[in-house]
């Protein structure tokens, strides 16, 4: 089967860093993709990691262990707008195949 | 806008009435995927399409759900029967299909679906 978990909500101040993350058992692997979700939006793609280790991109970084199952998505610098869902989601087939979603973490970010 | 996008953005409809959305992914995306998210959860897999040939559904996909991609182009997803289970947001994604391992999917806007 396919299990993603991450944390329901989380509450952060803007200018803080938050970490959000997120533990997957799947029947396969072949990459991790973080999206963002506005309420009532699409999804917007932030980052994907296939080999273990960091990636970064301006104020957010995605980070994996494959041998644990694990990843977590940075922010820094938080600002208001970022006030979203954000999604775990791992491609446990081949190339091109579906994505597995995790629920999703609400992030609020206060003043 | 070349992003991806979907047709109608809402539709009420009764218990019963068949419905049709339809979905134009990025013009150059060889990829395309529907998917179904409810309240709080994240959206989930429902079928795939590369150009027009339909590779894999998900056993969510009942007999009352078809999807088609008749010139490799716009997908259409028909709901036949429809039940207030169905009430949900369908989202459409497209990725290039290229060597890239990375293949990321973008999504559309989605069509709000409600059954009354």
């Amino acid at each position: 089967g396919q299990n993603i978990d991450q944390p329901t909500e989380m509450t952060a101040t803007e200018g803080a860093i938050v970490q959000i993350n997120c533990t997957y058992q799947t029947s396969g692997f072949n990459g991790l993709f973080w999206y963002q979700q506005h309420a009532g939006e699409a999804p917007t793609f932030l980052s994907y990691n296939v080999l273990d280790g960091l990636e970064e991109k301006g104020r957010f970084s995605s980070f994996l262990s494959r041998s644990k199952g694990y990843s977590y998505l940075l922010l820094k610098e938080l600002q208001m707008k970022d006030s979203a869902s954000y999604l775990c989601a791992v491609r446990p087939l081949a190339y091109g195949n579906k994505l597995v979603f995790g629920a999703g973490t609400i992030l609020r970010v206060k003043s | 806008d070349t992003g991806v996008s979907q047709n109608p953005r809402h539709k009420i409809t009764k218990r019963g009435q068949n419905v049709t959305f339809r979905c134009d992914p990025i013009s150059e995306h060889n990829r395309l995927y529907w998917y179904r998210q409810t309240l709080g959860q994240g959206p989930e897999f429902l079928t795939y399409f590369q150009n027009e040939a339909q590779l894999e559904k998900s056993r969510l996909l009942s007999d009352r759900f078809s999807a088609e991609r008749p010139k490799g182009s716009f997908s259409t997803l028909e709901i036949q029967r429809t039940e207030q289970g169905d009430s949900a947001m369908y989202l459409c994604a497209s990725s290039l299909g290229s060597r890239d391992s990375t293949d990321t999917q973008y999504f559309g806007p989605g069509t709000r679906l409600t059954v009354l």
